[in-house]
């Protein structure tokens, strides 16, 4: 069953502390993305991958960094330099990374830091 | 910059209408335009994608066109149902570049 999984759910912090979300893919997709969903206002580029051991920057990447170690996965952290870090996380990836292609979303993870 | 405008940002339609939700990007050079649902708390479920040499895109009761020279699109719903309630939002992919540009969405709201 081909799909994109986010971990955990709901995840809720205090503030300072770094925080890790998951996010897996058994599609082969090469490039994979992570957003921020803020009540209001459209989704928000954080980073994307397209392809292993690469990353760049989307239009918020203060305060979050990614790894791509794997094809698989392309966990987001959310660092403590993060002014505003409760939202709506949400992971995609997508064929390629040329635009061209279809955006596929997982679940999402909410996040509550307090 | 690219911007894409979703207007009204709530609708509410009773059921078994049809109904039309509107998109509207500002920059034409585009590889191609997505429509999305949403559901609460929930990710985003890729509906419909419109290439840019396309005019348009139909998955059941789904019907979505593109006019790229006017900068808009339109996603058609036919005889509606309360299971269609959801935000439905398209973006945009900008020639050379890899990224979607989203709208803010329409809250669409079937009545029984």
């Amino acid at each position: 069953d081909g799909g994109i999984t986010q971990s955990p759910k709901y995840l809720f912090r205090k503030e300072g502390q770094n925080v890790t979300l998951s996010c897996e893919q058994n599609l082969n997709h090469d490039a994979m993305y992570w957003y921020r969903q803020d009540p209001g206002q459209g989704l928000r580029l954080i980073y994307y991958s397209q392809i292993v051991n690469d990353f760049q920057k989307g239009d918020i990447a203060e305060g979050y960094s990614v790894s791509r170690e794997k094809k698989e996965s392309f966990p987001l952290t959310v660092t403590s330099a993060q002014k505003n870090p409760t939202a709506f996380y949400l992971c995609a990836s997508s064929l390629l990374g040329t635009g061209a292609y279809e955006q596929y979303f997982g679940p999402g993870t909410r996040l509550t830091v307090t | 910059k690219q911007e894409v405008t979703q207007i009204p940002a709530a609708l509410s339609v009773p059921e078994g209408e049809n109904l039309v939700l509107n998109c509207s990007f500002t920059d034409s050079a585009i590889y191609n335009l997505q429509w999305f649902r949403q559901d609460p708390g929930k990710g985003l479920t890729s509906l419909l994608l419109i290439q840019s040499s396309q005019r348009e895109q139909t998955s059941g009761r789904l019907n979505a066109s593109l006019d790229k020279s006017s900068g808009r699109s339109t996603l058609y719903i036919a005889a509606s149902q309360p299971g269609d309630s959801a935000t439905y939002l398209c973006a945009v992919t900008p020639f050379g570049n890899e990224k979607l540009t989203f709208g803010t969405g329409t809250r669409l709201t079937i009545i029984p």
